[in-house]
């Protein structure tokens, strides 16, 4: 069973307003991923970090998202200026490390009124 | 560029009979395949995975079938059972890499 704990499990944001949503990883698991699972279930890798730092992100993370693990606290995804195409599912999972088991946690389900 | 693909989208199945679930994958560099079952609101849960050294691996009900050259995979779900209903998603990663995944396989087991 996973212990990948999210926050909030739903959020509802206005259009152009900032979201954030938090994740803590399981107890001694250095790389953090972040995905967004739309509608149709696609998912979307957005960045992952090991440790503090970032290790691959994505364009549209570098633009309007911003994320960040620091330690000692919750790693967090926000979203700057909210549009309704972010609706989504959003995941959280940790790991080891290479290619090992990614356990992801219960999701951010985010709704853009 | 979908590097994950899954087949069929949806599928039905009846009690005790034998799910099989169909994913290929494009990158050849690939190594680890994991498999995830998801339930609505939930996000989703290992459920069983394959290094690309092996061609079988098995876990209860659960087994992959991997075929490296072809690079196409399986996993069969043998004695479905109606809390096998589900959405199943074929993850392919390798190196420190962010897995990437397939579209899933919505599997409705018929008591």
């Amino acid at each position: 069973n996973s212990k990948v704990i999210q926050t909030p499990r739903y959020l509802v944001k206005g259009q152009g307003q900032k979201a954030k949503m938090r994740c803590i990883p399981e107890k001694g698991h250095p790389v953090v991923f972040w995905y967004q699972q739309n509608k149709n279930n696609e998912f979307k890798f957005l960045i992952n970090f090991q440790n503090q730092e970032v290790l691959q992100q994505i364009d549209m993370t570098e633009k309007r998202f911003s994320a960040e693990c620091p330690s000692n606290s919750p790693c967090s995804l926000e979203i700057q200026s909210s549009e309704a195409g972010d609706s989504a599912l959003y995941l959280c999972a940790s790991s080891l490390g290479e290619n090992t088991e990614v356990f992801f946690g219960k999701g951010t389900r985010l709704t853009v009124v | 560029q979908q590097q994950v693909r899954q087949s069929p989208q949806s599928l039905t199945v009846w009690e005790g009979e034998t799910a099989i679930l169909n994913c290929s994958y494009e990158n050849s560099a690939f190594d680890y395949f994991p498999w995830y079952q998801q339930f609505p609101g939930e996000g989703p849960a290992l459920l069983i995975a394959i290094r690309s050294v092996s061609d079988k691996k098995e876990d209860g009900r659960f087994t992959i079938f991997f075929n490296k050259r072809e690079k196409k995979l399986s996993l069969h779900i043998t004695d479905s059972q109606p809390g096998d209903s589900a959405t199943y998603f074929c993850a392919a990663s390798n190196n420190n890499n962010a897995p990437r995944f397939g579209a899933g396989t919505k599997l409705s087991v018929k008591p």
